[in-house]
């Protein structure tokens, strides 16, 4: 099955600063690629998604860059702020699996002010 | 997107017993999932809750102790049975989008169960 890493474990970064989060993910068949943020007490809220036919995509602050050949997938996040401070997580899907999702381990982002 | 609601948000429950989560979606959708995250960690699929079947469960779930329905296209519960201590988690459920979309999920608030 598939198995999705996740780094690093913990980020702090000073606010105005950039933050970026790597995921490797072992299944060649996988071809979508959310991240989610989830804060303290709430559900993962989907903040951006990548398919398997597109290198880049940006929304305001945030980007993701997948490389399919070498299987990884990153967040950019630019200017941070302090309500970005959540917990990150990658994961990955393909169509052929039944759309399950296979989540990174996650990421502590700290934003300092 | 879907808007996705789960009752109830928290519980405390005695060992032994059991404990049943409902997942409400504001639309028709074919995907329902149910995911496990305890404390500190990432989310794991429990199961994928298919309409007017069996639930499809993963390696290290079963169905004896998490059964799983859905009766329709924008409700499911899944039950916690004979709960244990090691059952204390926050249980996600996450739908497909509406119109029948494919991969993407969203996720409800989460049940917050502690079992003591």
């Amino acid at each position: 099955g598939e198995n999705v890493e996740q780094h690093p474990s913990t980020l702090s970064v000073q606010e105005g600063d950039s933050a970026v989060i790597k995921c490797t993910y072992s299944d060649s068949a996988s071809n979508y690629f959310p991240w989610y943020k989830q804060e303290l007490g709430k559900g993962p809220q989907l903040i951006i998604d990548i398919r398997s036919n597109v290198g880049e995509k940006k929304d305001q602050r945030i980007a993701v860059t997948l490389n399919k050949t070498a299987k990884h997938f990153s967040l950019h996040i630019t200017e941070t702020q302090p309500e970005d401070s959540a917990v990150y997580f990658c994961a990955a899907s393909s169509g052929a699996a039944g759309n399950k999702l296979t989540f990174g381990g996650g990421t502590r982002v700290l934003v300092k002010p | 997107s879907a808007v996705i609601s789960q009752k109830p948000s928290r519980d405390i429950c005695q060992r032994g017993t059991s404990l049943t989560i409902q997942c409400q979606v504001d639309s028709q959708v074919t995907m329902m999932f149910w995911y496990r995250q305890q404390p500190g960690q990432s989310l794991t699929l429990i199961a994928t809750a298919n309409q007017g079947s069996e639930a499809t469960y993963e390696s290290g779930f079963v169905i004896d102790k998490f059964p799983i329905s859905r009766p329709n296209l924008t409700f499911s519960t899944l039950t916690v049975s004979n709960m244990s201590p090691e059952d204390s988690s926050i249980y996600l459920c996450s739908a497909g989008a509406a119109g029948g979309g494919t991969d993407t999920q969203y996720f409800g608030p989460g049940t917050r169960l502690t079992v003591l």
